[in-house]
Order: C-alpha cells, then structure tokens, then sequence
C-alpha cells in the first residue's frame, strides 16, 4: 500500500508569491491534516478535511488555505508568501481522523521564501 | 486548550543501553490519546507507540515502552537496548478526539545514540 505523498518536496519561492502543496493520502483515507514545522514554534497544526469539508482550522492568517478534493486528495495554498512562512510542511492521513485512528505522515515539502 | 511540554531538548544515550523521554501534557478532556513520533533526518514522522487514557497498562511495542501516569499528566517513553537506527527527534502528541480532529505535540526531544 503506497504511503502519504506530498508533492514537490522541495520549494524555493520569493517574497509575495503564492504557492501550492500537493498531498496524496493512503487509500481509503478520508481525512487529511496539515502542519507547519519551524525550529522556533515547533509543529503546529493547520487545518483538517474530511470528505471535502474543512473540520478543524489553527492558529494561522487567512493567507493559508486548503481543500480536499473528490479522491481525497489535499492541496494547501499560501498567498503572499512571507520570510517568516519558511518551513517544513507535513500531510497526514488518517481513515477518519479520529482520536483512535493512527495518522500517516508523508516526507514534507521543504518550502523556502527568500 | 491542550499543552505538550517536552523539557529535555536534547538527550544522550550510549548503544545497547536505556534511555527515558519525558512528556507532560495538560487537559481537562477524559477521552485521549497519546503518542510519541521518531523524526528522522529523513523528515518522515513514524508513530512509535500509543496510548489511550482509559488503560491503566502501559503500552508496549518491542524495544520501546511507556510509563503514563494519568493523575500525574505525564507520558514517558522508555528505549531499552539503544540502536544507532533510534537517533531521532522525538516528539510526543496528544489527540483529544471530540470535534477537534487534531494532533497537538511537543517541541521534541533530538536524541543522539553514541557507539
């Protein structure tokens, strides 16, 4: 069974840009969660979708966006890009996302704005 | 809202031997779980063990253990036998279920293993 799958792994974009990250979960997973990883705040969790529908949403600006499509697979988008956005950005998958279902992580994309 | 405090940024530990992770968290939910990742310079999060607040036996997987003490909100991982294959971060989570649908973590713990 192919695992998670984030899409590119690695991102140089400038300041001001937008871009958009790919995440291809586990078969039959439904739910897809987001996180930013950052030496200084750590992992902190952007937002969950399940069936399409956005269930759960961090602590972040307006500038970062997602959706999940039909097949369950995951895109996130961040507008206007900022210094401060560099990070290591991980998808995971889970068949519900519920508390008692184990989530998948796939490798990141590196994403850098310089 | 739900804290994670890993307060050993950095552990050591010699090949063969054992080695302890703390984890405190703080809650007021009954229903959690609880989780520790290994990181390594691979990026790729791999869940090593898992615990689920209403057993009172700590789980087990092989080589890796946990001590949780409910009252106490805390969730430390025990490594026997230390492999040089164990050098990770480690970073312990916290899953309250409900409406949240969320992992919460700690900062982690990067652990070196010495030859």
């Amino acid at each position: 069974k192919a695992g998670v799958t984030q899409t590119p792994r690695y991102l140089i974009k400038t300041r001001g840009q937008q871009v958009t990250l790919s995440c291809s979960p586990i078969s039959g997973h439904r739910s897809v969660s987001w996180y930013q990883q950052t030496p200084g705040q750590g992992l902190q969790f952007l937002f969950e979708y399940f069936s399409e529908t956005q269930r759960n949403k961090g602590n972040f600006p307006g500038r970062f966006s997602g959706r999940q499509f039909s097949n369950s697979r995951s895109e996130m988008n961040v507008s206007t890009l900022e210094l401060g956005d560099s990070a290591l950005y991980l998808c995971a998958s889970s068949p519900n996302g519920g508390v008692r279902t184990e989530a998948f992580f796939g490798q990141g994309t590196r994403l850098t704005v310089v | 809202a739900q804290t994670v405090t890993q307060s050993q940024p950095e552990m050591s530990v010699q090949e063969a031997e054992t080695v302890t992770l703390s984890c405190t968290y703080d809650t007021s939910e009954s229903d959690y779980y609880l989780f520790w990742y290994k990181q390594p310079p691979s990026r790729q999060m791999i869940l090593v063990i898992r615990q689920e607040a209403y057993k009172q036996q700590n789980a087990t997987e092989n080589r890796f253990s946990v001590n949780f003490q409910k009252a106490a909100k805390s969730f430390s991982l025990k490594i026997s036998d230390s492999q040089l294959g164990d050098a990770a971060m480690y970073f312990c989570a916290y899953n309250g279920g409900g409406s949240n649908y969320k992992l919460t973590f700690g900062k982690g713990t990067l652990l070196t293993v010495n030859p």
